[in-house]
């Protein structure tokens, strides 16, 4: 139980694209998302906090009208690449809370984004 | 927030125990330690977490000092497929998880 579903797994755009990244808790309520971007040989970095219903909270240095965050639903959550360029290159991670059980927190597979 | 500090990497021998060490000698009453491991290109996946007793589970074990300050992950029995980064987290406030540089773990035939 509590998988997060991540779609899609790799995608490769055109500069000055958007890419629209989605996150879905399959078998569980998740009030609380969170996403992630990771550097080759570098740790996970949050980026943002999503609570359904509410606008996302974002971490210090990390652009709110360049990664657009929606989590309209007790169930998904989007993160949106607005005008991609290469340096927003990397891999994207979604988690959620899960308050039952012992998982935590539950991870959904990542998504490798190439901007070329 | 509490800090984690972790080796950077160590080695271990397939079918052996695997001791990974951890400290969080900052951390608060209420907060929880987790551990995390991350195979290479894929997402985070939950291993373990506890607060003050030692907690077994069908992955590992994790053992926590008395007065908290450090911890160790058990990987019972090593197999090639634990070679992962692993990472140990102490929860913050507002539910995040802040992820620091972790423990690279090669596990060898």
């Amino acid at each position: 139980g509590a998988v997060v579903s991540q779609h899609p797994s790799w995608v490769i755009c055109k500069s000055g694209t958007s890419v629209k990244i989605e996150c879905r808790s399959l078998d569980f309520q998740a009030t609380t998302m969170f996403w992630y971007r990771q550097f080759p040989k570098q740790s996970l970095m949050l980026m943002a906090t999503s609570n359904e219903g509410s606008k996302a909270t974002y971490e210090q240095g990390v652009e709110k009208d360049k990664f657009l965050i929606n989590h309209a639903s007790l169930t998904l959550s989007t993160l949106t690449v607005t005008s991609a360029h290469p340096e927003d290159s990397s891999f994207y991670i979604c988690s959620a809370r899960v308050d039952r059980g012992s998982y935590g927190y539950t991870f959904g597979s990542g998504t490798r984004l190439t901007v070329v | 927030d509490a800090k984690t500090t972790q080796p950077t990497s160590m080695d271990c021998a397939e079918g052996r125990a695997a001791n990974l060490p951890c400290n969080h000698s900052t951390i608060s009453g209420n907060e929880y330690v987790y551990w995390y491991r991350q195979i290479h290109s894929q997402g985070p996946q939950y291993i373990i977490h506890g607060l003050k007793n030692n907690e077994t589970n069908e992955m590992a074990s994790l053992i926590i000092t008395e007065d908290r300050k450090s911890s160790t992950l058990i990987l019972p029995h090593a197999t090639l497929r634990d070679t992962a980064v692993y990472y140990c987290i102490v929860r913050v406030n507002d539910y995040k998880l802040s992820f620091g540089a972790g423990t690279t773990v090669t596990v060898r035939a």
